[in-house]
C-alpha cells in the first residue's frame, strides 16, 4: 500500500475522444509525475508538477496535458486520443523536487483507445 | 540523455536457484538508481535503492550495489522463491529532476517450483 490512489482503473475510449485520469498523492507530498507504459515496455516519463506547476515534460505531445491542486492531487487529461495512447497510465508521489527521494506509485489506470 | 539497460528476458528459473539480473545505466550526473517490481496486473512497487556509489540497497533477499566504475546496478537473489515471478524493472533519477525516473525495459522473470 502506497497511499497513490487512481481513478478509474480501467477505461474504454474512442478514438477521436478525451480523457480525464486523477491521481490522489500520499498524504504530504508534494511532487507529483505520470508515466505512460505500454504493454510489454517500461513506463515512459510524461510529466511531473511541483507545488501545483509542471517541472518537467518528456516527449509526448502538447495534447497530454495536466494540473496539480493546492491539495496536491492531480489529473492528466489526453485529447484527440489515438490508437498508440492504449496504456497503463501510472501516476507517481514524492517529497521534494529533488533526486534520490522515494517514490511511490499508484496501481495505475488501464486505458483502452478503440 | 540518460538511459539505462537491461538484461534481456525473459528469465526462467527453479525455486531456490540464484537470480542476476543485469542493468547498467547512462547519465550525465550522479543519479540516485533503484529496482521496482511489477507482479501482473498491478503498479509498481520499490524494491530497493541506492544514492551514491558503493552503497548496496537490500529488501525481500535482494541486494543491489551501486558501480560507479562500471555504471552498474545489478539484482541478486540468492534463493528466488515462485512468488517473486514478476516483472523487475532498473530505473534512475537524476539529483535536479525531481521524481522523473528513467527505467530500462523490464525483465519478465519466472519461479517455477
Amino acid at each position: 500500500e502506497t497511499g497513490v490512489t487512481q481513478s478509474p482503473t480501467h477505461l474504454i475510449k474512442t478514438r477521436g475522444q478525451q480523457v480525464t485520469l486523477r491521481c490522489s498523492s500520499q498524504s504530504g507530498h508534494n511532487t507529483v509525475s505520470w508515466y505512460q507504459q505500454a504493454l510489454g515496455q517500461g513506463p515512459q516519463f510524461i510529466f511531473q508538477y511541483y507545488r501545483e506547476e509542471e517541472n518537467g515534460r518528456g516527449n509526448f505531445p502538447p495534447r497530454f496535458s495536466g494540473l496539480q491542486f493546492p491539495n496536491y492531487s492531480s489529473e492528466l487529461n489526453v485529447n484527440a486520443l489515438e490508437l498508440d495512447d492504449s496504456a497503463l497510465y501510472l501516476c507517481a508521489s514524492s517529497l521534494g523536487g529533488i533526486g534520490g527521494n522515494t517514490i511511490y506509485f499508484g496501481e495505475g489506470s488501464w486505458l483502452t483507445v478503440v | 540523455g540518460d538511459s539505462v539497460t537491461q538484461m534481456e528476458g525473459p528469465v526462467t528459473l527453479s525455486e531456490e536457484a540464484f537470480l542476476t539480473i543485469n542493468c547498467t545505466y547512462t547519465a550525465t550526473g550522479y543519479p540516485s538508481l533503484f529496482w521496482y517490481v511489477q507482479y501482473p496486473g498491478e503498479g509498481l512497487q520499490l524494491l530497493l535503492k541506492a544514492t551514491k556509489a558503493d552503497d548496496k540497497g537490500s529488501n525481500k533477499g535482494f541486494e543491489a550495489t551501486y558501480r560507479k566504475e562500471t555504471t552498474s546496478f545489478h539484482l541478486e537473489k540468492g534463493s528466488v522463491q515462485v512468488s517473486d515471478s514478476a516483472v523487475y524493472f532498473c530505473a534512475l533519477s537524476e539529483e535536479t529532476s525531481g521524481s522523473r525516473l528513467t527505467f530500462g525495459e523490464g525483465t519478465q522473470l519466472t519461479v517455477n517450483p
